[in-house]
C-alpha cells in the first residue's frame, strides 16, 4: 500500500515561515511522479496551489513554494498571513495502485 | 471563466443509488480528463474516479470499483457519477474537478461540491 504522509497540524506566527512535509511510503519504489499541493479554506472547495513539484498557477503568490527530494516533498509558506489559515493537501500518483493519492491533510494555524 | 457545477446529491438509504452530475463551462470540455474527488465530513480528500477525454479510459479507487460508474457527455459538457449499492462510508461531499494534464493530476479547477448522505 502506498500512502502520502503529512503532519496533522503546523502553526506559525504572522510573518514567519512554515513548511509542510509530504512523504511517500511504498513497499515498492516505482516511477517518480509529480507532487501537487492544494489549499482548502474553511467551507470551500480545494484550490490548486503548487503543481509539478514546484510550479505556481497564475494568481498564487510567490510566498508559496514547493520542493521535492527523493520520496519527500515540501510546501513552504513565507511571510505567513492570517488568511493562510487553512487545510493543505499534497497529491501524487501511484502507478502500482493505478490511481491518484492525497495526503491526509495538514491544518495550518496562524497564531 | 472555468465553472464546474455539481448537482444530484442528497439523502439516500444504504444500498440505494444516486446519480451525480457536473455541468462544465468556460473551457473546451472534450479536451480534458475529468475527476470526481470526495471528502467525508471532517476528513481529508479522497480521489474517487477519473475519465479520459473520449470516455475510453476510466479509473476507480478500489472501494468503489463495481459500484460506481463515471461517464461523460461531451455534447452536453457534462460529467456524471452513477453510484449504486451505496454504503454509509460513501457519505461525503463529492467534487467534480478538471485534470490539468492527463490522469495523474493535478486538478486545476474544482466545483463547489454536492453532499451525499447515506443513512444506515
Amino acid at each position: 500500500q502506498s500512502v502520502l504522509t503529512q503532519p496533522p497540524s503546523v502553526s506559525g506566527a504572522p510573518g514567519q515561515r512554515v513548511t509542510i512535509s509530504c512523504t511517500k511510503s511504498s513497499s515498492n519504489i516505482g516511477a517518480d511522479y509529480d507532487v501537487h499541493w492544494y489549499q482548502q479554506l474553511p467551507g470551500t472547495a480545494p484550490k490548486l496551489l503548487i503543481y509539478g513539484d514546484n510550479n505556481r498557477p497564475s494568481g498564487v503568490p510567490d510566498r508559496f513554494s514547493g520542493s521535492k527530494s527523493g520520496t519527500s516533498a515540501s510546501l513552504a509558506i513565507t511571510g505567513l498571513q492570517a488568511e493562510d489559515e487553512a487545510d493543505y493537501y499534497c497529491q501524487s500518483y501511484d502507478n502500482r495502485l493505478g490511481g491518484v493519492l492525497f495526503g491526509g491533510g495538514t491544518k495550518l494555524t496562524v497564531l | 471563466e472555468v465553472q464546474l457545477v455539481e448537482s444530484g446529491g442528497g439523502l439516500v438509504q444504504s444500498g440505494g443509488s444516486l446519480r451525480l452530475s457536473c455541468a462544465a463551462s468556460g473551457f473546451t470540455f472534450s479536451n480534458y480528463w475529468m475527476s470526481w474527488v470526495r471528502q467525508a465530513p471532517g476528513k481529508g480528500l479522497e480521489w474517487v474516479a477519473n475519465i479520459k477525454q473520449d470516455g475510453g479510459e476510466k479509473y476507480y479507487m478500489d472501494s468503489v470499483k463495481g459500484r460506481f460508474t463515471i461517464s461523460r457527455d461531451n455534447a452536453k459538457n457534462s460529467l456524471y457519477l452513477q453510484m449504486n449499492s451505496l454504503r454509509a462510508e460513501d457519505t461525503a461531499v463529492y467534487y467534480c474537478a478538471r485534470d490539468r494534464v492527463g490522469f495523474i493530476g493535478p486538478n486545476d479547477y474544482w466545483g463547489q461540491g454536492t453532499l451525499v448522505t447515506v443513512s444506515s
